[in-house]
C-alpha cells in the first residue's frame, strides 16, 4: 500500500511553460484535493474532486486545472507558468469529503512537489 | 466555516508535556476538530481527531472543552522528534482549512 504518491519531486519551469503534476492514490479513496504550500506559509486549497468526473475549486484556482478521469488519479495542470506559482504543492486524499461531520474525513499527504519557476 | 486560532509558535522541553491550544469558537454541534502536523518539508500528517469526548491515541491526547469552543493537543513526552508545525482544523462544506498552525520547538 503506497498510499498517495506525487511525481516529480522537483521541478524547475520557465515562465510561459505548462506542465502537469500527478498525484495517485490506492486507498479507494473517493475524496482528493490538491494544496500549495508558499514558503513560511499554510496550506491553501487549489481544487478538489469528490470522485471520478467530478471536481471543484478551491481557495486559489486560478492559473490550475485539474481532472479525475479514475478514482485514483488526480493531476494538476499548470496552464502558463508564472513565478507567483513557485511553490510546494502537496496532494492528498481521504475516504469522504472532509464535510467535518464524519469520522472518516482523515486526510492523507503526499511527499509534495517543489516547483520554482523562473 | 469554522476558523480556528492557534498561537503562532511554542517551545517545550524535551521530555515533557506539550500542550497546544486551539479556539474554535464558531464550531457547530455537529463538527469534528482534527489535528495534523506538518515536519519539515514533508506533508501534513494526521495525529486525532474528536467530537465531544477526549480522544487518545499513541500519538497524543485531545481534549475538547465542555462547550466545544476550544481544544487542546497533548503530547505527553516530547521529543526532538515531534518538532514541527501542528494544525488544528475545523472542516466544512467539503473543504478543510489550514491555517498558519502553531510552530512547536522541542528543546534539548
Amino acid at each position: 500500500n503506497a498510499g498517495v504518491t506525487q511525481t516529480p519531486k522537483f521541478q524547475v519551469l520557465k515562465t510561459g511553460q505548462s506542465m502537469t503534476l500527478q498525484c495517485a492514490q490506492d486507498m479507494n479513496h473517493e475524496y482528493m484535493s490538491w494544496y500549495r504550500q508558499d514558503p513560511g506559509m499554510g496550506l491553501r486549497l487549489i481544487h478538489y474532486s469528490v470522485g471520478a468526473g467530478i471536481t471543484d475549486q478551491g481557495e486559489v484556482p486560478n492559473g490550475y486545472n485539474v481532472s479525475r478521469s479514475t478514482t485514483e488519479d488526480f493531476p494538476l495542470r499548470l496552464l502558463s507558468a508564472a513565478p507567483s506559482q513557485t511553490s510546494v504543492y502537496f496532494c492528498a486524499s481521504s475516504y469522504s469529503p472532509p464535510t467535518g461531520y464524519l469520522s472518516t474525513d482523515t486526510q492523507y499527504f503526499g511527499p509534495g512537489t517543489r516547483l520554482t519557476v523562473l | 466555516d469554522a476558523k480556528t486560532t492557534q498561537p503562532t509558535s511554542m517551545d517545550c522541553a524535551e521530555g515533557r508535556a506539550a500542550n497546544l491550544p486551539c479556539n474554535h469558537s464558531t464550531i457547530s454541534g455537529n463538527e469534528y476538530v482534527y489535528w495534523y502536523r506538518q515536519i519539515h518539508s514533508q506533508g501534513p500528517q494526521y495525529i486525532i481527531h474528536g467530537l465531544k469526548n477526549n480522544e487518545t491515541n499513541e500519538m497524543a491526547s485531545l481534549i475538547i472543552t465542555e462547550d466545544r469552543k476550544s481544544s487542546t493537543l497533548i503530547l505527553p513526552h516530547a521529543t526532538l522528534r515531534d518538532t514541527a508545525v501542528y494544525y488544528c482544523i475545523v472542516s466544512s462544506a467539503g473543504k478543510s482549512t489550514f491555517g498558519d498552525g502553531t510552530t512547536l520547538t522541542v528543546k534539548p
